[in-house]
């Protein structure tokens, strides 16, 4: 059981918009910045967020981040075909002292 | 470019050790810390330790803590994962990773490598 959790799957159509939660508490996503990244099978993650809203150099304005209290989110709007990948959560925890993911979400383009 | 190219990885028995390394170049490496980050097959990420720029503070997972060491050599450009008493549920691909700001800073990744698989199996 991860200290910060998403829901393992999501799905939506292409040009549809879709929302990934990131749920955690005050030690962590609480106080501190929440970032995002994009994982394909067999490659190593990629920086889609940091800093809780700001888009990593090259991620198209289709991603967004956001936070509100102990709960974060990544959008996808204009779901294209390609955004089918495994997306993570993570985030500083004060309490454990060390980063912790989230467990991932799939999501699938139907 | 940053690039993060991690290598020692292979097959081994539990209870045995094994060294991980991470070769950096692209930035200032003595300026960054770093991470270790692991994915077991079909599982999610996993952080596992990170170090400060200087060395002068680590930080582990509680699955790891008294097992593994992370160090650094400035010198070389280089990042380390000391493993020993290695057990199955150490299985995984090994990332290392750079924190995502310049010195005294514990922020998640930016930058990854491609991966180390680590095997563990009598």
């Amino acid at each position: 059981q991860s200290v910060v959790t998403q829901p393992p799957s999501a799905s939506g159509t292409p040009g549809q918009r879709v929302t990934i939660s990131c749920s955690g508490s005050s030690s962590n996503i609480g106080s501190n910045r929440v970032y995002w990244y994009q994982q394909f099978p067999g490659t190593a993650p990629r920086l889609l967020i940091h800093w809780t809203d700001q888009r990593a150099s090259g991620v198209p304005a289709r991603f967004s981040g956001s936070k509100s209290g102990t709960s974060a989110s990544l959008a996808i709007s204009e779901l294209r075909s390609e955004d089918e990948a495994d997306y993570y959560c993570a985030v500083w925890d004060d309490t454990l002292s060390g980063v912790v993911f989230g467990g991932g979400t799939k999501v699938t383009v139907l | 470019q940053v690039q993060l190219v991690e290598s020692g990885g292979g097959a081994v028995q539990p209870g045995t050790s094994l060294r991980l390394s991470c070769a950096s170049s692209g930035f200032i490496f003595e300026n960054y810390g770093m991470h270790w980050v692991r994915q077991a097959p079909g599982k999610g990420l996993e952080w596992v330790a990170l170090i400060y720029f200087d060395g002068s503070e680590t930080y582990y997972a509680d699955s790891v803590k008294g097992r593994f060491t992370i160090s650094r050599d400035n010198s070389r450009d280089t990042l380390y994962l000391q493993m020993n008493s290695l057990r199955a549920d150490d299985t995984a691909v090994y990332f290392c990773a750079r924190v995502s700001a310049a010195l005294r800073s514990t922020r998640p990744p930016d930058h990854w490598g491609q991966g180390s698989l680590v095997t563990v199996s009598s």
